[in-house]
């Protein structure tokens, strides 16, 4: 079966201290991966994509994610998080054979203290 | 650039009453579209999805339902709503075409059923 994992419910950080969210997926099929983030009360906003290539990827707000299909992981990473960082995460995977219907993790809850 | 809208924002409404959420999509053509639910506390589920004018598949049993009367509105509806149905409901949409496509999320909708 399908499903998404994402290990670590809560996370509090300090402000300037380096962060990683932990990712893992087990799918059949070649997955494609996703972060999103939700801020209190919005919609989801896409940070980065795996889809193929260089498994480091880079996205907006300088987070990057690394895919290692040897431990079906896809962490992300921050080097320094600012306060405007705490949100919930999400991981999404999906696959060539579902199109376009990701499976999302439960979230994890990112608080950065000062 | 694509831009997608869905409303109410939020809305308080009693067991028994119906229900209807409405999403349109902009700046595109043949999107798939998708209804999600985020319970609190909770990761996001698919609720149901589309991939044409009057195509709709459900991805779980429940008392929703939902439309697509045109290429780029899909609308959630209920003809008699539970407690269980409150939850933030997520309208989103892909490209037609490539699997793995990026899903694009409106703001959400709050429901509270009273």
């Amino acid at each position: 079966a399908q499903s998404v994992t994402q290990p670590d419910i809560h996370i509090t950080v300090s402000e300037g201290a380096s962060l990683e969210l932990r990712c893992n997926y087990s799918y059949g099929a070649t997955p494609y991966l996703f972060w999103y983030v939700q801020s209190p009360g919005q919609g989801l906003q896409l940070l980065l994509k795996y889809f193929s290539g260089d498994t480091l990827v880079q996205g907006i707000k300088g987070f990057e994610a690394e895919f290692k299909r040897s431990q079906s992981s896809f962490n992300l990473r921050k080097p320094s998080v600012h306060w405007s960082d705490a949100a919930e995460y999400f991981c999404a995977v999906g696959s060539t054979d579902s199109w376009g219907k990701l499976q999302f993790g439960a979230g994890t809850q990112v608080v950065v203290t000062p | 650039s694509q831009t997608i809208h869905q409303w109410p924002a939020t809305l308080v409404q009693p067991v028994g009453s119906p229900l209807s959420l409405e999403c349109t999509v902009e700046g595109t053509s043949n999107p798939n579209l998708y209804w999600y639910r985020q319970a609190a506390g909770r990761g996001l589920q698919l609720l149901f999805y589309s991939v044409g004018i009057g195509q709709i598949s459900s991805e779980v049993p429940q008392n929703l339902s939902a439309s697509r009367p045109q290429d780029r509105q899909f609308i959630l509806s209920s003809k008699k709503l539970l407690l269980s149905d409150s939850g933030f409901y997520l309208c989103a949409w892909s490209a037609r075409g490539l699997p793995g496509n990026t899903i694009y999320f409106g703001e959400g909708s709050w429901l509270t059923v009273v």
